[in-house]
C-alpha cells in the first residue's frame, strides 16, 4: 500500500466551479498534512498546511482533515484558469519528524 | 536572499558515469531533503538530513549517496549512473516549527542518463 495516495486525474472543472481534490494516507500516526501546487516545469509551492481535524480556510482554498478516516482534501472555490496545475498531497510521517512523503499528484484543468 | 540553489540545471550523463548534484541554502535551515520526480509523477524522497552530520534514507535511496558537513550544503552523489535515474531532482529545506514545516524548493536539476 502506498503511503500517500491521490487520484492522478486529470480532473477537469469549469471556470467558477468548485474543484475537489482528495488524498488518503496509510500511517495512522501522521500529524502534519500539506497541499502543494506545481505548475508545469516549475518547483512545488506550498498552498495549505493542516494539523487538526476539521476545515482550514485560506482565501479560495479550504483544506479538510479527517484523521479517523486517514483522509485529507483540498477544495478550490471559484476556480480560475490560473488554478490549472498539478496538486501534490504531502504527509509528514510520525516515524520520523522530518520525513515528508508526497503522493503522485492530481492534474487539475480549469476549462473556460 | 537566494533561498535554495541547485546546480547544474541540466546534465546529460552516460551510463556508468558519476556526478554530484549540488544544493546550498542561505536560510540557516536545519532540515534538507532530496527528491526525484519522474515525468507525470509525484516526488519521491531520496535522502534527508536534520542537521550537519546527520542523514537518513528516504523512499528510494539506492544508487545515491549524500553528505551534510555544513548546515548550508547537502550534495547528492550518483555513482554508476543508470537510465532509471533519468529524472528531475529537487532539493528542499525547511525550518520547523518556525516555518510550519514548509518546504522551500530549489529550481531543480534535469538529469538524463543515456
Amino acid at each position: 500500500q502506498k503511503e500517500v495516495e491521490q487520484n492522478s486525474g486529470p480532473l477537469s472543472v469549469p471556470e467558477g466551479a468548485i474543484a475537489s481534490l482528495n488524498c488518503t494516507y496509510s500511517d495512522r500516526g501522521s500529524q502534519s498534512f500539506f497541499w502543494y501546487r506545481q505548475y508545469s516545469g516549475k518547483s512545488p509551492e506550498l498552498i495549505m498546511s493542516i494539523y487538526s481535524n476539521g476545515d482550514k480556510e485560506d482565501g479560495r482554498f479550504t483544506a479538510q482533515l479527517n484523521k479517523a478516516s486517514q483522509y485529507v482534501s483540498l477544495l478550490i472555490r471559484d476556480s480560475q484558469p490560473s488554478d490549472s496545475a498539478t496538486y501534490l498531497c504531502a504527509v509528514n510521517l510520525l516515524s520520523s519528524a522530518s520525513k515528508i512523503i508526497f503522493g503522485s499528484g492530481t492534474r487539475l484543468s480549469i476549462r473556460p | 536572499n537566494a533561498g535554495v540553489t541547485q546546480t547544474p540545471k541540466f546534465r546529460i550523463l552516460k551510463i556508468g558515469q558519476s556526478m554530484t548534484l549540488q544544493c546550498t541554502q542561505d536560510m540557516n535551515h536545519n532540515y534538507m531533503y532530496w527528491y526525484r520526480q519522474d515525468p507525470g509523477m509525484g516526488l519521491k524522497l531520496i535522502y534527508y538530513s536534520v542537521g550537519a552530520g546527520i542523514t537518513d534514507k528516504g523512499e528510494v535511496p539506492n544508487g545515491y549517496n549524500v553528505s551534510r558537513s555544513t548546515t548550508e550544503d547537502f550534495p547528492l552523489r550518483l555513482e554508476l549512473a543508470a537510465p532509471s535515474q533519468t529524472s528531475v531532482y529537487f532539493c528542499a529545506s525547511s525550518y520547523p516549527p518556525v516555518e510550519e514545516e514548509k518546504l522551500f524548493f530549489g529550481s531543480g536539476t534535469q538529469l538524463s542518463v543515456l
